[in-house]
């Protein structure tokens, strides 16, 4: 089992609807988690962390955290086509530990 | 404000060759950690220097190594390369004292042939 799962896509979606993209893990002492944005041949970019459960709203994203679940989303709002790259999901177990990564979710929004 | 930087971009060596990748982190940060990826894979962690010490490692033989200089600033070294290194190698700072996000830098594209 990975430690950090995420659906590989290609997740479509029209212009102007919701995206949600996914990501489970499996180590419980996990305590921090982040969602960065990469686009084709450019580094990861931070878009959101998110360290409770609950919900984490910052402009058109909404990061959800469910520990009990070992579960963590990402809601993307009035999708634009700008939206398009690759989510990764990474998890911490303290602090500014090492962040373990999924494989990344493609997304693709189309006008 | 300074954000992360790397170098060189890109980097062709030979198999068998050394490199030395360096990165200078974000004004304000102390800390850096290093990740490879493969393409089309999620970053895996090298290893994470603070106080010039490395003080965390991650699943990378010992042909990789690295140092951090008292401005922060650290390099990769990586030796007798092989075909399988030749990844995209990143750079992410934070504080460790402060906020727990990482930022990367822009990363240097190794190829090795």
């Amino acid at each position: 089992q990975k430690e950090v799962e995420q659906n590989s896509g290609p997740l479509s979606v029209p212009e102007g609807a919701i995206a949600s993209l996914n990501c489970t893990y499996s180590d419980r002492g996990s305590q921090s988690f982040f969602w960065y944005r990469q686009y084709s041949g450019k580094s990861p970019e931070l878009i959101m962390s998110i360290y409770s459960n609950g919900d984490k709203e910052d402009g058109r994203f909404t990061a959800q955290l469910n520990k009990a679940s070992q579960y963590v989303s990402l809601l993307i709002r009035d999708s634009q086509p700008s939206d398009s790259a690759t989510y990764l999901c990474a998890v911490s177990r303290q602090g500014a530990q090492k962040l373990v990564f999924g494989q990344g979710t493609r997304l693709t929004i189309n006008p | 404000d300074a954000g992360v930087t790397q170098s060189p971009t890109h980097l062709i060596k030979t198999r068998g060759q050394q490199v030395t990748l360096r990165c200078s982190p974000k004004s304000g940060h102390d800390t850096v950690s290093w990740y490879q990826q493969a393409l089309g894979q999620g970053p895996q962690f090298i290893f994470q220097y603070y106080e010039e010490e490395e003080r965390q490692r991650g699943n990378f033989p010992d042909r990789f190594s690295g140092h951090q200089f008292p401005n922060y600033s650290s390099e990769l070294n990586v030796n007798a390369l092989l075909l399988g290194d030749s990844a995209l190698y990143l750079c992410a700072s934070s504080d460790l004292a402060g906020s727990y996000e990482q930022y990367f830098g822009p990363g240097t594209r190794l190829t090795v042939t």
